[in-house]
């Protein structure tokens, strides 16, 4: 049980386009979804906290309107970079939880390289 | 905010030996402490967690401790074996969000 599945796990795109990742979670309902974005040999960094039907929260710094997100069912989520720049690419892995005090399960995660 | 310090950031052993990773956290109210193992290119997977109104917890050769008035949290592998290698991160849940320590890269020699 407890799985959240990514797509695509990677892409390449070039840079000044969009681009979606999907996330979702196959067998459970998450009522909350977190994206988190991991540059190499670093920690996973929080960008945002997104609950179905509602706008997501997001972290000091993360530009919203660069990264956005759309939690439109309880069991997906949308993440799009938007105009996508080189300083975008990185490992962008969600997770999902059924309430905020709960374990989360992660994604596989989609590796994102901007050319 | 909350922050959390891990240490070490490398760790070498041989196999058959015990590791032991530490973690510091901040806030207070922090009540969900999950250590996760990650696999190089792969997702954090959940190896074991702890609440704050327990002091340990143990999953065969994997233990964690909490000292909450010390509010710092420790990851215990025991009988390492190389499939152990990986990194390994401990998180705090503090309000919404989980917090990440930094990493300790694990490395198990046979």
């Amino acid at each position: 049980g407890a799985v959240v599945s990514q797509h695509p796990s990677w892409v390449i795109c070039k840079s000044g386009t969009s681009v979606k990742i999907e996330c979702r979670s196959l067998d459970f309902q998450a009522t909350t979804m977190f994206w988190y974005r991991q540059f190499p040999k670093q920690s996973l960094m929080l960008m945002a906290t997104s609950n179905e039907g509602s706008k997501a929260t997001y972290e000091q710094g993360v530009e919203k309107d660069k990264f956005l997100i759309n939690h439109a069912s309880l069991t997906l989520s949308t993440l799009t970079v938007t105009s996508a720049h080189p300083e975008d690419s990185s490992f962008y892995i969600c997770s999902a939880g059924t309430g905020l005090a709960d374990t989360q399960y992660f994604g596989p995660g989609t590796r994102l390289t901007v050319l | 905010g909350e922050n959390v310090e891990q240490h070490p950031s490398t760790l070498s052993v041989q196999e058959g030996d015990s590791a032991v990773i530490k973690c510091t956290y901040s806030d207070s109210a922090s009540n969900y402490f999950p250590w996760y193992k990650q696999e190089l290119g792969k997702r954090p997977q959940l190896i074991i967690d702890i609440r704050s109104n327990v002091g340990e917890k143990k999953d065969q050769r994997i233990a964690v401790t909490l000292n909450k008035t010390a509010k710092h949290f420790s990851l215990h592998i025991t009988e390492t074996q190389p499939e152990d290698s990986a990194v390994y991160f401990c998180a705090a849940l503090s309000g919404y969000a989980l917090n990440f320590g930094k990493g300790t890269s694990l490395l198990v020699t046979p």
